[in-house]
């Protein structure tokens, strides 16, 4: 069965700072998408940044890029120049295409001014 | 753009009462999915449909009960509310299986007492 583990209940960082948060992900499938997603106090989920496996380029959305390891099965989150705003929990998720959604425990960041 | 609307943002129940979260979408989106959301826990699935008319259980679906009468519409039933079901619920749809990222609702904080 897949599996998606998150194994940094919290994390901090100075603002300014970089960080990375790490998200490993257990599948036999050789094609499927992985996510990442910020939740910040006000619930809502927000996408951050999306990888396809097929693709061996890391995804990049302007301060937060990934750092994606398909045979460690690893996918982590890298977010530079952190600021006050990105204080939320953060989920790594996984699809292998079908409905099936599956998601990690997440990692809730703290910024620290 | 309304996305995925969910309602009530809040509700306190007693224990045996009965209670329908409102999900409705306005995208054409043919997967619908219900998620809830425990400390420390992640999103766990408790039912998804893939189109109206056709509904399934996810990972946690008992307590609960679905239908999918209109492509926009997908609200979930509580029969019976116990303490175990104090949680936050997230709605979330997509258009096709496969590697678009879940749209979610902005989540129902329900607490039973």
């Amino acid at each position: 069965a897949q599996t998606v583990t998150q194994s940094q209940p919290e994390m901090s960082v100075q603002e300014a700072e970089t960080v990375t948060l790490s998200c490993t992900y257990d599948t036999s499938e050789s094609d499927y998408y992985l996510f990442w997603y910020k939740q910040p106090p006000s619930r809502q989920m927000i996408l951050v940044i999306r990888q396809e496996a097929y693709k061996q380029q890391n995804a990049t959305e302007n301060r937060f890029s990934v750092n994606f390891q398909k045979a460690a099965k690893s996918f982590s989150l890298k977010i530079s120049d952190s600021q006050l705003g990105d204080a939320a929990m953060y989920f790594c998720a996984y699809t292998s295409g079908t409905y099936k959604y599956i998601f990690g425990t997440g990692t809730r960041l703290k910024v620290l001014a | 753009n309304a996305g995925v609307t969910q309602t009530p943002k809040f509700r306190i129940l007693k224990i045996g009462q009965s209670m329908t979260l409102q999900c409705t979408q306005d995208m054409n989106h043919n997967y619908m999915y219900w998620y809830r959301q425990d400390p420390g826990m992640g999103l766990k699935l408790i039912y998804y449909s893939v189109g109206a008319g056709i509904t399934d259980k996810g990972e946690v679906p008992n307590g609960y009960n679905v239908s999918r009468s209109t492509t926009e519409d997908f609200p979930l039933r509580l029969e019976l509310a116990a303490p175990s079901q104090t949680s936050v619920y997230f709605c979330a749809s997509i258009s096709d299986r496969g590697h678009s990222p879940l749209h979610f609702g902005n989540g129902t904080r329900l607490t039973v007492t």
